[in-house]
């Protein structure tokens, strides 16, 4: 079954921890992204990545960190430093030829 | 200005009738175009892309784009009130591979 993966569905994080939220493609798709979705509002980018071992920030980068080790995988960490986390997460995979790009399900983070 | 604007809504028709979705966006150079539906609670989902000039149709979905006046729109046929969502409207950056999205338009579709 292709597609991407998202884990965990629903994160529950205490003040001045880090957590680390799991995206996974099998769609063998070279760029991948990452994006916030607060109530109301469209998608805001946090991270890309083009290929394996590259990634770049996007509009809101700040408290966040990324890695990208293998092209199927591309975790995103939300750390101590970002004030204002809870907010939908979702992970998405570029097709190159139609520059679509497919989401994964989400991850939904609440700051306890 | 927003780089890419919708009017958020909602949008109210009833359940038959043709939606009309609208999106303008602010840069000229941009060449491609998406158009996502979002069920509350879920993830963005593909309804179609469009590059050129003109009209593209897909079953009952129609996208729209004018690149001179910088619009596109999504017209959703005989609506159904499965169509109910918050509808993306995205747009490719002339500089990287990256998408801009609008804040969304609501449709909430009356049986």
């Amino acid at each position: 079954d292709g597609g991407i993966t998202q884990s965990p569905k629903y994160l529950f994080r205490k003040e001045g921890q880090n957590v680390t939220l799991s995206c996974e493609q099998n769609l063998n798709h070279d760029a991948m992204y990452w994006y916030r979705q607060d109530p109301g509002q469209g998608l805001r980018l946090i991270y890309y990545s083009q290929i394996v071992n590259d990634f770049q920030k996007g509009d809101i980068a700040e408290g966040y960190s990324v890695s990208r080790e293998k092209k199927e995988s591309f975790p995103l960490t939300v750390t101590s430093a970002q004030k204002n986390p809870t907010a939908f997460y979702l992970c998405a995979a570029r097709d190159t030829p139609t520059d679509t790009q497919y989401f994964g399900p989400g991850t939904r983070l609440t700051v306890l | 200005q927003k780089e890419v604007e919708q009017n958020s809504g909602p949008l109210s028709v009833p359940e038959g009738a043709i939606a009309s979705l609208n999106c303008t966006y602010s840069d000229r150079g941009s060449q491609s175009f998406f158009w996502y539906r979002q069920y509350s609670g879920k993830s963005p989902e593909l309804i179609m892309f469009i590059y050129s000039n003109g009209d593209k149709e897909d079953g009952r979905f129609t996208a729209q784009l004018n690149k001179a006046s910088q619009y596109v729109s999504l017209l959703i046929r005989d609506s159904q009130p499965s169509d109910s969502a918050t509808y993306l409207c995205a747009v490719k950056t002339v500089y990287g591979n990256k998408l801009v999205f609008g804040a969304g338009t609501i449709l909430r579709v009356k049986s």
